[in-house]
């Protein structure tokens, strides 16, 4: 069983169109995170979620919008998809809550997002 | 402003040999220090952590130091094996800010027999 799957794995849009990423974990864990990894190959958080409450919220357009219909599902839209948003975008989950500072994320397999 | 700095992209070992990747930070308040492994079209998976209370922790073939005083941490991978061939990640979290990782770019490294 897949700890962290994300789905679909590749998604290819024009520019304009409207998408969504859909992430599930079955770790049990308390907390769920979207990362983008650009062409320069950094990784950058963009949101976290904790108990379906959203505690991270980087400089992400408001065209992005995460939803967690519980804590072992947060998915992404994306609205009127631009060039630069083409990434791979990663999921990823942890027990985030004890916040000691321990924080061990399980990754997703990535969705790579190419807009035309 | 990246944090956390992986300033070499590629690394290449001899099997066999040992490979030294390194990492350095700015912030001094990180408390905890992970390295992570990816594969081509994988995500991060998770190899090796410590915390900011110890200087060396030992997993098997590898190993992290911190130096908090250079702010600088390091993994070894002793006997290098050409399956280690992967991009490696180093990350730092701040126990304040529930959850988030600071992530460098990442050392390509390659294993050759």
């Amino acid at each position: 069983d897949t700890a962290v799957s994300q789905t679909p794995k590749y998604l290819v849009t024009q520019m304009g169109n409207d998408k969504s990423i859909k992430c599930e974990q079955n770790l049990g864990h308390d907390t769920m995170y979207w990362y983008k990894q650009d062409s320069k190959k950094f990784l950058k958080i963009m949101f976290s979620y904790n108990n379906k409450e959203l505690i991270i919220n980087e400089t992400v357009p408001n065209r992005f919008s995460p939803k967690s219909p519980d804590k072992a599902h947060l998915n992404l839209h994306i609205n009127s998809l631009e060039l630069g948003d083409s990434a791979v975008y990663f999921c990823a989950s942890s027990h985030a809550g004890t916040g000691k500072g321990k924080n061990i994320q399980y990754f997703g397999a990535g969705t790579r997002l190419s807009v035309l | 402003d990246q944090q956390v700095k992986q300033n070499s992209p590629s690394l290449s070992v001899q099997e066999g040999r040992i490979s030294i990747l390194n990492c350095d930070y700015t912030n001094s308040m990180f408390d905890y220090f992970l390295w992570y492994k990816k594969y081509p079209a994988e995500g991060p998976t998770f190899l090796i952590s410590i915390s900011s209370i110890k200087d060396k922790n030992e997993d098997g073939r590898f190993t992290v130091f911190l130096n908090k005083s250079a702010k600088h941490l390091s993994l070894h991978i002793v006997p290098s094996q050409p399956g280690d061939s992967a991009v490696y990640f180093c990350a730092a979290s701040l126990g304040s800010t529930l959850g988030r990782l600071y992530f460098g770019r990442g050392t390509q490294l390659t294993v050759w027999p």
